[in-house]
């Protein structure tokens, strides 16, 4: 039941450039989607989201892009440090985030200094 | 800045045990959750808890395993006759510091995890 795809596994990226992660869904009851960034033996640090009634959301270096006709959002990262480099999770839910997040699968990032 | 806790960091127990995980919320968040992440695996939902029941519950969490808010403070996860295959991450999340509603969104913070180990 892969409600929500990351189907790039990983991603290498110049540090400096931009960085650019994709996620897809199939639910059309979803209406909230956030990007959690990932290190080893931590748990999901939120990074940003966006509500459907939005198409764009940005917060410094990140932007939450959201085509809700596609069922596809991308988050980029601009311009993309050596700290970013991390596993980078696509989430999604109803009733604007207090309910149950269905998760991607993940996209590991590497900034290549 | 407010963060989620959890405790312990690392948990081994024998097959058949039962174990613990232990979870302190944001202090104001009123939606507790557990999810849990099997090694090279997405992280998986397991049940959410609001006004001290539980909201929703996923297929993972059978009657071997339970949620609790003793003291208004901590939000446990115990779970019974521990099997191999519970060996994972398990993160303890929160959110909600007041009624979500059309342009108002609340957002899941999760705490550092516990790795449980199931010999």
């Amino acid at each position: 039941d892969q409600q929500v795809k990351q189907n790039s596994p990983s991603l290498s990226v110049q540090e400096g450039r931009i960085s650019i992660l994709n996620c897809d869904y199939t639910n059309s009851m979803f209406d909230y989607f956030l990007w959690y960034k990932k290190y080893p033996a931590e748990g999901p640090t939120f990074l940003i989201s966006i509500s459907s009634i939005k198409d764009k959301n940005e917060d410094g270096r990140f932007t939450v892009f959201l085509n809700k006709s596609a069922k596809h959002l991308s988050l980029h990262i601009v311009p993309s440090q050596p700290g970013d480099s991390a596993v980078y999770f696509c989430a999604a839910s109803v009733n604007f985030g207090n309910e149950k997040l269905t998760f991607g699968t993940g996209t590991r990032l590497t900034i290549i200094p | 800045e407010p963060e989620v806790t959890q405790t312990p960091s690392h948990q081994v127990t024998q097959m058949g045990q039962e174990v613990i995980l232990r979870c302190v919320p944001i202090s104001n968040h009123l939606y507790f959750y557990w999810y849990r992440q099997i090694l090279g695996q997405k992280v998986e939902f397991l049940v959410s808890f609001y006004n001290n029941e539980i909201s929703e519950k996923s297929e993972i969490f059978d009657d071997r395993f339970s949620v609790e808010r003793p003291d208004g403070s901590n939000f446990t996860l115990k779970i019974r006759s521990t099997k191999l295959e519970d060996s994972a991450m398990y993160f303890c999340a929160s959110s909600g510091a007041g009624l979500a509603s059309f342009g108002s969104y609340n957002e899941q913070f999760f705490g550092p995890g516990t790795r449980l180990t199931v010999l």
